[in-house]
């Protein structure tokens, strides 16, 4: 059974600040991988979707990396901003067109 | 689009009684998800759905409940009888096979 670790599980950092967040799975048969965002109280929304044949994908300031071999993506945000906080979560796909999310990584970002 | 509409947004209801929870894929998507959300247990799949068709709903976690899709844009997820530990967000969601999932805003469900 897939399992998808995410770490740390919180962060805060001061504005301006470059960040990485990780994201690790157990079961590298993946068909993609998608990191959302979830504003408190509000629905999911997608920010980056990585194929299982890519390494990478950019969007604006987000960055996300993809090694399927060892089970792990990264999200990276450059220059972040206090509207960047936010829960992160990150979720695998399988042939069977199942996602299997984190536990998320809540980010507070300091003005 | 309108994207994945879900309602109502927010349900109270006390323990015993039915509750019905509804979504609106996007058109032309052809695989529907619902997801509960908890602070202990995160998002966790319950049933989904591929061209109106049940697929896994392993997720179900007992008989109180049931999905349904009569047809591609419209569908159901029912608890009978509600209760307490039931409370959650219930998330609906749609995607082409294997492309982006679309998530809706939610049903914060409350039983009393």
């Amino acid at each position: 059974k897939q399992e998808v670790t995410q770490i740390p599980a919180a962060l805060s950092v001061p504005e301006g600040e470059n960040l990485v967040l990780n994201c690790s799975f157990t079961d590298s048969a993946i068909y993609n991988l998608q990191w959302f965002r979830q504003d408190p109280g509000k629905g999911l929304t997608s920010l980056l979707l990585i194929q299982s044949s890519q390494r990478e994908q950019t969007s604006g300031r987000l960055n996300a990396s993809l090694d399927k071999s060892s089970g792990r993506s990264t999200l990276y945000i450059a220059a972040s901003q206090p509207g960047d906080s936010a829960t992160y979560l990150c979720a695998v796909r399988d042939a069977g067109n199942m996602l299997t999310f984190g536990g998320g990584t809540r980010l507070m970002v300091k003005p | 689009d309108a994207g994945v509409i879900q309602s109502p947004r927010h349900e109270v209801t006390e323990m015993g009684q039915e509750v019905t929870l509804r979504c609106k894929p996007i058109s032309g998507h052809n695989s529907l998800f619902w997801y509960r959300q908890t602070m202990m247990r995160g998002l966790e799949l319950l049933i989904y759905f591929n061209n109106n068709v049940p697929i896994d709903d392993s997720g179900m976690p007992e008989d109180r409940f049931s999905a349904k899709m009569p047809n591609a844009s419209f569908s159901t997820l029912k608890i009978q009888p509600s209760e307490p530990r039931d409370s959650a967000v219930y998330f609906c969601a749609s995607s082409l096979w294997t492309g982006d999932y679309t998530f809706g805003s939610g049903t914060r469900l409350t039983v009393v």
